[in-house]
């Protein structure tokens, strides 16, 4: 089983649309979290962090369920632009054994269509 | 600001050959870990260097060796080239090892395995 799983997709959305990603992370040690966006043959970028309290940058939503050990996305009215692969990143607590290593799923694809 | 920068772009290799693939970290950085990523895959930690060292290491064999140098930049070597190590090789610095900020990634080297 791969330490963050997520659903890969793809995810076949109208403009306009919410969507939701959901991943999973099997290490309970893990401290930070992060949502990468990956643009076809590019480099990853990270979108944003998330936090236990839930945060929100314009049109995205990151959620934290510790306990249930998932991280959600939220895009709400999807744009054109959004067509990328979402990666979702879990990182070792700092004093943990593995601190500096950050793990990576394997993406969820998006593609927002007209 | 340079963000971090990567070389080469691109490069193709023989089987059993060595490669030198090089990193210099964005301004202010003082962190650089190493991902391979596959076509179709998420980004695979290979290690991280911190002050000079090896502080991490992913689940790759010690063909993968590595470096950083004073200036913060470095080097990822590969021996005996297998078809295999086809792949995105990713390069993402940080400051210290508190990446609670995410990385910043390099657009990576394509390296081609013939």
């Amino acid at each position: 089983r791969k330490e963050v799983e997520q659903d890969p997709g793809p995810f076949n959305v109208p403009e306009g649309a919410t969507v939701a990603f959901n991943c999973t992370y099997s290490n309970s040690a893990s401290q930070s979290f992060f949502w990468y966006r990956q643009d076809c043959r590019k480099e990853p970028k990270l979108l944003m962090s998330v936090y236990s309290s839930g945060n929100e940058d314009g049109r995205f939503t990151a959620q934290l369920n510790r306990a249930s050990q998932y991280i959600s996305l939220l895009i709400r009215d999807s744009k054109l632009s959004d067509s990328a692969t979402y990666l979702c990143v879990a990182a070792a607590a700092l004093y943990n054994t593995n601190a500096g290593k950050s793990t990576f799923g394997d993406g969820t694809t998006l593609t927002v269509k007209p | 600001d340079a963000g971090v920068t990567q070389s080469p772009t691109h490069l193709i290799k023989t089987r059993g050959q060595q490669v030198t693939l090089r990193c210099s970290p964005k301004s202010g950085h003082d962190t650089v870990s190493w991902y391979q990523q596959a076509l179709g895959q998420g980004p695979q930690f290979i290690f991280q260097y911190y002050e000079e060292e090896e502080r991490q290491r992913g689940n790759f064999p010690d063909r993968f060796s590595g470096h950083q140098f004073p200036n913060y930049s470095s080097e990822l070597n590969v021996n005996a080239l297998l078809l295999g190590d086809s792949a995105l090789y990713l390069c993402a610095s940080s400051f210290g090892q508190l990446y609670i900020y995410g990385y910043t990634f390099g657009s990576g080297t394509r390296l081609t395995v013939v």
